[in-house]
This record gives structure tokens, sequence and C-alpha cells, in this order.
């Protein structure tokens, strides 16, 4: 049972667009969200995070929103640059101080951006 | 200088093998863990350790031995290599598990295949 998933297996934007990833839980007790952007070959990297406190977070090019009531996610990318180009994982922590960093993890989505 | 780093980066092993894959962090983290990503490429924890100490083990086969001599290392010992083993293993570690913010540094991964 994935408490954590992205539905979409790949996403291909042209350079300059708008990329949109999405994120579904089913688990309530998930109070913080993150995502992170894996290169091939690589580890994954945390790129942005928001708490359930929040609905919006902002940092630079890239954007989380958080709508709690339809238990989903979303990373905005914009402009989408072609260095932007890996796989994106969504994840989920019931943080309350007792998730020890356990993170619920999607099974990812490959943003290809063409120039 | 890598800030996760584990090795090795691939292992090619025969079934009923024992193998180790080693992790060591200069970030000065607390805890570390291990995270396995399955064929359906999702990251699933396996274990956390805080200053030496395990905290989680998500129900892992006690074929798998994690071991921490100290706070920057987390190793992890796999008895009797079973063809279900094979798999991507990632090291991470983390500054404060039980803070607001869970996010975690990752190695670049340890491809395991076995025969």
């Amino acid at each position: 049972d994935q408490q954590v998933k992205q539905n979409s297996p790949s996403l291909s934007v042209q350079e300059g667009r708008i990329s949109i990833l999405n994120c579904d839980y089913t688990n309530s007790m998930f109070d913080y969200f993150l995502w992170y952007k894996k290169y091939p070959a690589e580890g994954p990297t945390f790129l942005i995070s928001i708490s359930s406190i929040k609905d919006k977070n902002e940092d630079g090019r890239f954007t989380v929103f958080l709508n709690k009531s339809a238990k989903h996610l979303s990373l905005h990318i914009v402009p989408s640059q072609p260095g932007d180009s890996a796989v994106y994982f969504c994840a989920a922590s019931a943080a309350g101080g007792t998730s020890y960093g356990k993170l619920t993890f999607g099974q990812g989505t490959i943003l290809t951006v063409h120039p | 200088d890598t800030a996760v780093s584990q090795t090795p980066k691939y292992l090619v092993t025969q079934m009923g093998n024992d193998k180790s894959i080693k992790c060591e962090q200069n970030l000065g983290h607390d805890t570390m863990y291990w995270y396995k990503q399955d064929s359906k490429k999702f990251l699933k924890i396996m274990f956390s350790y805080n200053n030496k100490e395990l905290i989680i083990n998500e129900t892992v086969p006690n074929r798998f031995s994690p071991k921490s001599p100290d706070k920057a290392h987390l190793n992890l010992h796999i008895n009797s290599l079973e063809l279900g083993d094979s798999a991507v293993y990632f090291c991470a570690s983390s500054q404060d598990p039980q803070g607001p913010s869970e996010k975690l540094f990752f190695g670049s991964g340890t491809q395991l295949s076995v025969l």
C-alpha cells in the first residue's frame, strides 16, 4: 500500500515553459512534505519542502503547493531549464517529533526539458 | 570532500554470499540511514541510527545487519544474499531527525546485483 504516489512516470516540457509535477498521499498523519531531485548515478538531493501549516512555499524558480483537503501537492518549476531534467521524488513524513527521519517516497517522475 | 560517501558504487555477487556496503558522512550529523530503492523505484527506509543507536528497523530481514562504529559511519552487512536483494541502496544522514525539517543528505548509491 503506497502512501505517496506520483502517478505520472514522466513529463516532457519545452525550455522556458512551466513544469508541473504532481503527488498524492493517503496518510492524513503526514504533516511535512519534501521534493527531491535525482540525477543519474547520484543520490537524491533536497529541493524544497513545505509544512502542512502552509499551502505554498517558494524558492526561486521552484514553488510547492499543498492542498491538504485533497491530499495533493505539486511542484511548479518556472521557467524550466534543460538542467532541470532529472527524476523528481515527492516525500512525506509525520514529523511530529517521532518520525526520526523516516520519509515515505513516491516512485518519482522523470522530467525532461527540451531546449 | 563528498558529504555522504558510500562504497562500493557497484556490487555484483552470487546468491548465498555475504557482502558489506560502507557509508561515511563528514557533515557532523547525528543520524544516519539506509534506504533501499526497489525495482519499482520506490525509496524505502530500512534503518536509522542516531548517535550509534538503532532507532528505526523497518521489518528488514535479519540477514541485513547495520553497524555504526561511530556517528560518522554506518555500514550495512548482508548475509546469504538472495536474488530479491538486488536493488540500489542509499545511505543518508540528517542533522536533527526530530526537528521540523526532515532534510536528508544522500550518498550516490550502491547498485547491488545478485546473480
